[in-house]
Order: C-alpha cells, then structure tokens, then sequence
C-alpha cells in the first residue's frame, strides 16, 4: 500500500489567496484527519470524518477554513482567504476501527 | 478539555545509558498512543497501547500504561544514536465519547538527542 498520499508537499501563495491541500487515505480506512503543526500550538486537531461524514469540526480556527470529503478515497482542506498566520505543515491521517492513526508526509504551507 | 502533557520537552543523553519519557493526560482513556518524528518528516507510530496495564517493547523501546495514574511511559534502555528523534504521546477520547474513531490530542512532544 502507498500509504496516506498528500498533495501538493510544499505550496507557497500569497495572502489573500486560496489554498487547497488535498489527501488521499489508506484504501480501506473510514476514518480521516487533518492536523496543524507549529512551532508555537504543536499538533492539534482541525477535523476529522468517520464514513465520509464530518464528525467533529471544532478544531478549525476559522470559517476561513472548510474540509470536504466526497468520497472513501478523497478529501480536501481549503483556506480561503489565506492569511500569513496559516503557515504551518498541515497533516493528513487516516485509521481503520480500533487502529492507530496513519499519517501523511504533509504539506508545508508559506503564506506570505 | 483534554490535557496532554509531556516531560522532559528537551532531553540530551548519551549513548548507552537508559531513561524514561513521562506522559501524563487530564481524562479517563483507556487509549494512547506513542508516535516518532524525524525533522522535516512525518509521524511513525511506534506502539498503540489500549488498556491498562499494557505494555509493548520493540527494540530499545518500551512503553507501558497505567489508566488509572492517567499515566504512560516511553523507557529507552541503551540508547543509541539512531534514536534520536521528537517522540509524541497522543491520547484518544474514544472513551468518552463513546462513538468511532475520534481524532488525537497530542502532548508537546520530547525532543531527544542521544550523542555517541
């Protein structure tokens, strides 16, 4: 198996601008996660779905942010509009019932 | 609100020797998780721990649970070099939300450098 796929792996924009991180899960998982990483706030929790259904969007910061997940195979976190505050390296994850959490190699986001 | 906290944040040690990662969390849960992080790079699961008592060992590294002191360990026995590395604990609130999968709260992470 690939393992989860991420894309793009590095993206560079402007403030202002939208930005649309894509992610792929283990085939077979029904569980996915999006997480933030920075220095200063660490790892945290922005979404996550169970059976393509979001189950718990309080970790977005903002209505800036937006996820989707259309199907078993396929999601989607957009900012819009983008602000520089957004930098950090967004983490995709995926899991099977009563399994641990598999991860992405992650985006690494710069606004400027 | 789940709290998950871990110490040393910063650890340096020399090859050889053996220590101990301390992980503590606010809440009931009976599920941890113990991830490692190269720089630049993602997460590795290392071990997933589900009920109290547990305790899983690969290689140097050993890792044990108490639910009831809210309380995990990451132990290193005769580090080595290539262990060095950001190790996270993550705790899930599966059981307290009683549902599916639920996402992870994640301690700060301890950074360890082991020198030769």
């Amino acid at each position: 198996d690939a393992g989860v796929i991420q894309s793009p792996r590095h993206e560079v924009t402007e403030m202002g601008q939208e930005v649309t991180l894509r992610c792929k899960p283990i085939s077979g998982h029904n569980s996915l996660f999006w997480y933030r990483q920075t220095m200063m706030r660490g790892l945290e929790l922005l979404i996550y779905f169970n059976n393509n259904v979001p189950i718990d969007d309080s970790g977005m910061p903002e209505d800036r942010f937006s996820a989707k997940m259309p199907n078993a195979s396929f999601s989607t976190l957009k900012i819009q509009p983008s602000e520089p505050r957004d930098s950090a390296v967004y983490f995709c994850a995926s899991s099977s019932p009563d399994n641990e959490q598999f991860f992405g190699p992650g985006t690494r986001l710069t606004v400027l | 609100e789940l709290k998950v906290e871990q110490n040393p944040l910063f650890l340096s040690m020399q090859e050889g020797k053996n220590y101990t990662i301390y992980c503590n969390y606010s809440t009931t849960s009976d599920r941890l998780y113990w991830y490692r992080q190269d720089p630049g790079k993602s997460l590795e699961s290392l071990f997933v721990l589900l009920s109290n008592g547990a305790v899983k060992q690969e290689g140097r590294l050993m890792a044990s649970l108490d639910t009831k002191a809210r309380l995990s360990t990451l132990h290193i026995t005769a580090a080595v070099h290539d262990l060095s590395a950001t190790y996270f604990c993550a705790v899930d609130k599966r059981a307290l939300s009683g549902g599916g999968a639920d996402g992870l709260t994640f301690g700060k992470g301890t950074h360890l450098i082991i020198q030769p």
